[in-house]
């Protein structure tokens, strides 16, 4: 099993400029999640998704924008890039069980200069 | 809000010693669900235990244990048999019961074991 796949693995972009942070799982999870960790600091929550066409805010959504027309994909939208968005990013997903643990992406480091 | 705390930002433990990192947190809720992950320096969140608030007995998985007291709201993991291996950043985190399946995050410890 692939489980949750993210790319790319580095970026970096200059700011002002606009990417977007792909995310794909093949457990068909309904739960969805784009978590933002900076340096030495634990993972807030960016947005996140309880099924497709569903969406909603995290603890941080500001600068970003997601997307979930698909169960498997929820890709992350980054307009008018900044230099507080240098960061790592995780995409997550779980099962509906209320007990069922996290399946993290390996994570993209981004950096804006 | 829920909020998880972990006031240990860096611990060591000599290796075949044994550690206990400390978690608490924060909720008026009586059902929700508590994790330990760990993220070695290849930056992989790694899930090493995971407790249900219902259960009284705590969980257990090899050499990681925990001590959940519901009442002083307290989740600590005792890593028993320390090796270089568990060296990493370890996380405790919390999910409600209630609403929605979202994790929140304490701002984790870092673990170094010593040789």
């Amino acid at each position: 099993n692939a489980g949750v796949t993210q790319t790319p693995k580095f970026r970096i972009l200059k700011i002002g400029q606009s990417m977007t942070l792909q995310c794909t799982q093949d457990m068909n999870h309904n739960y969805m999640y784009w978590y933002r960790q900076d340096p030495g600091m634990g993972l807030k929550l960016i947005y996140y998704s309880v099924g497709a066409g569903i969406t909603d805010k995290g603890e941080v959504p500001n600068g970003y924008n997601v997307s979930r027309s698909t169960t498997e994909d929820f890709p992350l939208r980054l307009e008018l890039a900044a230099p507080s968005q240098t960061s790592v990013y995780f995409c997550a997903s779980n099962g509906d069980t209320y007990n069922s643990p996290l399946h993290f992406g390996n994570g993209t480091r981004l950096t804006v200069t | 809000a829920q909020t998880v705390t972990q006031s240990q930002p860096e611990m060591s433990v000599q290796e075949a010693e044994t550690v206990t990192l400390s978690c608490t947190y924060d909720t008026s809720e009586s059902d929700y669900y508590l994790f330990w992950y760990k993220q070695p320096p290849s930056r992989q969140m790694i899930l090493v235990i995971r407790q249900e608030a219902y259960k009284q007995q705590n969980a257990t998985e090899n050499r990681f244990s925990v001590n959940f007291q519901k009442a002083a709201k307290s989740f600590s993991l005792k890593i028993s048999d320390s090796q270089l291996g568990d060296a990493a950043m370890y996380f405790c985190a919390y999910r409600s019961g209630n609403a929605g399946n979202m994790l929140t995050f304490g701002g984790g410890t870092r673990l170094m074991v010593k040789p």
